[in-house]
């Protein structure tokens, strides 16, 4: 097994883009796929396959992939995005999550 | 729309057990690989388990392998986790969810998950 790493917290301003990093030796043979998670509700799939987005998911959430990092964007982010965001790769490997806090 | 409605949780000793249920609607879902994924209080998620579309294969995280047992019911669109051996450590809120796969180079199973239900609490305790 292997793990996935990313940053506790990030804190942004409104409007600022706030970035996600996810780190695993996995990654350059595996996609990454990303959950965002609030308080009491299901998780969304925010990105899928490094940088696909499912329909629905509003256009400044972008992901990217490189060696063994992988990255969820935020571009202009909104007070609503504001959750805790999971990495995750196909081998039923969840990053630790990062609360994001847009304030 | 794809919805997934989870059911069965609530409140068990240690050591006892619990079947926790799940019905889909919205897509077909004797196509579909299943998942069980929970969130602890205050922790992360964690996949628990996989099942394929016609059961020919599951997968466990370690954790609770010997003790948990995914199933399905394609005729019901349902799927299920059957629990025993139930310790502090399994509370959480299991969610079931979607799960499309691909296989590997290898002939493993790479899982996702698309949709998720709401979630049905587990709490273990005395």
């Amino acid at each position: 097994s292997y793990e996935l790493t990313q940053p506790p917290s990030v804190s942004v301003s409104p409007g600022q883009t706030a970035r996600i990093t996810c780190s695993g030796d996995a990654l350059p043979k595996k996609y990454a796929y990303w959950y965002q998670k609030k308080s009491g509700q299901a998780p969304v799939l925010v990105i899928y396959e490094d940088s696909k987005r499912p329909s629905g998911i509003p256009e400044r959430f972008s992901g990217s992939s490189s060696g063994t990092m992988a990255t969820l964007t935020i571009s202009g982010a909104q007070v609503d995005d504001e959750g805790d965001y999971y990495c995750y790769s196909t081998d039923g490997v969840f990053g630790g999550g990062t609360k994001v806090t847009v304030l | 729309e794809v919805q997934l409605v989870e059911s069965g949780g609530g409140l068990v000793q240690p050591g006892g057990s619990l079947r926790l249920s799940c019905v889909a609607s919205g897509f077909t879902f004797s196509s579909y690989w299943m998942s069980w994924v929970r969130q602890a209080p205050g922790k992360g998620l964690e996949w628990v388990a996989n099942i394929k579309h016609d059961e020919s294969e599951k997968y466990y995280v370690d954790s609770v392998k010997g003790r948990f047992t995914i199933f399905r019911d394609n005729a019901r669109d349902s799927l299920f986790l059957q629990m025993h051996s139930l310790g502090a450590e399994d509370t959480a809120v299991y969610y079931c969810a979607r799960a499309p796969a691909t296989y590997g180079a290898s002939s493993e199973p790479y899982v996702h998950f698309d949709y998720w239900g709401q979630g049905t609490l587990v709490t273990v305790s005395s």
